[in-house]
């Protein structure tokens, strides 16, 4: 499988500052970065992804960039809410017989109103 | 059924004993994954399985991991002689296929070993 590292660990913002998080991959076969948002005590859920076609995606405020030749790949997030708070995941997924999605470590992003 | 669904929700059992977890995938969905999650940390990749292709068991922390997956659909998680580090959220996903990436986890069973 695959081996992904994400940071920082934690991160705390002010409330309309932006946030980026930031993982790298190690296999640069892998072809699609998803980004999952976990609430406190809920389950993680899709937010954001990204294949390896294209080099940037936006969804309202957030965003995902991907630099191919470095193998990372970032979350963006502009105008940050406190509804923002939660813990992100990213994870890249290997294509062939084992497609296993592995996550980074996770990002606790905490936002002060 | 609307989403995957994982059973049970809660169980706390006495250390040395075996449990078992279960998972329903969404209907159609070929690929499954279980994750372990403890407290405040990650989520802990231990075992994928993808239609009739032998499962990735290279996740599974110990030999008293098993699981199954029967007739491409639910999924058991079996912990045997249950230890108190294996206390965590067990969560399970599936997608459509590897292909489409999205993966819609469970509720998640909280293991508690006493």
């Amino acid at each position: 499988g695959e081996n992904v590292e994400q940071h920082p660990s934690t991160l705390s913002v002010q409330e309309g500052d932006s946030a980026v998080i930031k993982c790298t991959y190690s296999d640069s076969a892998s072809n699609y970065f998803p980004w999952y948002k976990q609430e406190l005590g809920k389950r993680p859920q899709l937010i954001i992804d990204i294949r390896s076609n294209v080099g940037e995606k936006k969804d309202q405020r957030i965003a995902v960039t991907l630099n191919k030749t470095a193998k990372h790949f970032s979350l963006h997030i502009t105008e940050t809410q406190p509804e923002d708070s939660a813990v992100y995941f990213c994870a890249a997924i290997l294509p062939g017989n084992n497609n296993d999605m592995r996550f980074g470590a996770g990002t606790r992003l905490t936002v002060k109103p | 059924g609307a989403g995957v669904s994982q059973s049970p929700s809660n169980k706390v059992t006495e250390k040395g004993k075996d449990v078992e977890l279960r998972c329903d995938p969404i209907s159609g969905h070929t690929a499954l994954y279980w994750y372990r999650q403890s407290l405040g940390q990650g989520l802990e990749f231990l075992i994928y399985f993808q239609g009739n292709s032998a499962p990735d068991k290279s996740g599974l922390p110990s030999d008293r991991f098993s699981a199954e997956r029967t007739g491409g659909s639910v999924s058991t998680l079996t912990i045997q002689r249950t230890q108190q580090e294996d206390s965590a959220v067990y969560l399970c996903a599936s997608s459509l296929s590897p292909a489409s990436g999205e993966l819609f986890f469970g509720e998640g069973s909280r293991l508690t070993v006493l």
